[in-house]
């Protein structure tokens, strides 16, 4: 079966970027959607279709894929943005998520 | 605005048959494009998907689960219901229902109900 490998944890100083990555077998042929879960919170979707952001989505997420990995990226990573993201993508119409990664600000 | 709600048993005992549903509000289950699928999310674990119907009743199970997995829509109520049998502890956790686009053969979930937490054991 399909599977994204994201990396367990990423660590980030307020104000500088995050970058987290997910990677699975020729993803850059696959379109990623990135979740934002926090602590005891439901998951919410922050990055559709490679790089397309929600409404209400703030400037500061951006996607991008090339290759076999797809990465979220947080400009000026705010104390707020701590929290578990989750990639997903779609394989023989059926659905994957990565395995998360946890995203602290120091 | 869009909003979805699980509902449920929160203690089922091993090898019984879980029934869950989902009851949701702002969009319509007859739109071209939307579908409702079905998450969960083993306590301090991963997200892992489970199912999801779309408008034309088009169903789709992850593989692994397939086996125990049935999703059923009801529009006119605005529920979905999934069941999935023989449960087991490794089963426990919250169970979420979620809004999906389905757009050039992707589907995404763009809202999320609160998810319930349903626990398996003796």
């Amino acid at each position: 079966s399909y599977e994204l490998t994201q990396p367990p944890s990423v660590s980030v100083f307020p104000g500088q970027t995050a970058s987290i990555t997910c990677s699975g077998d020729n993803l850059g042929n696959k379109y990623a959607f990135w979740y934002q879960q926090k602590p005891g919170q439901s998951p919410v979707l922050v990055i559709y279709q490679h790089s397309k952001r929600p409404s209400g989505i703030p400037e500061r997420f951006s996607g991008s894929n090339s290759g076999n990995t797809a990465t979220l990226t947080i400009s000026g990573t705010q104390a707020m943005d701590e929290a578990d993201y989750y990639c997903q993508t779609l394989d023989n119409s059926a659905v994957v998520f990565g395995g998360g990664t946890k995203l602290t600000v120091l | 605005q869009i909003t979805l709600k699980e509902s449920g048993p929160t203690l089922v005992k091993p090898t019984q048959t879980l029934t869950l549903t989902c009851t949701f509000s702002g969009f319509s289950l007859s739109t071209g494009g939307v579908g409702v699928g079905w998450i969960r999310q083993p306590p301090g674990k991963a997200l892992e998907w489970l199912a999801l119907i779309r408008w034309n009743d088009d169903h789709r199970y992850s593989p692994s689960l397939k086996s125990r997995l049935t999703i059923t829509k009801d529009t006119s109520k605005k529920e979905v219901v999934l069941t999935m049998t023989n449960m087991d502890p490794v089963d426990t956790g919250t169970y979420y229902c979620a809004h999906s686009w389905y757009s050039s053969s992707l589907d995404w979930f763009d809202s999320w109900g609160q998810g319930t937490l349903v626990t398996v054991s003796s």
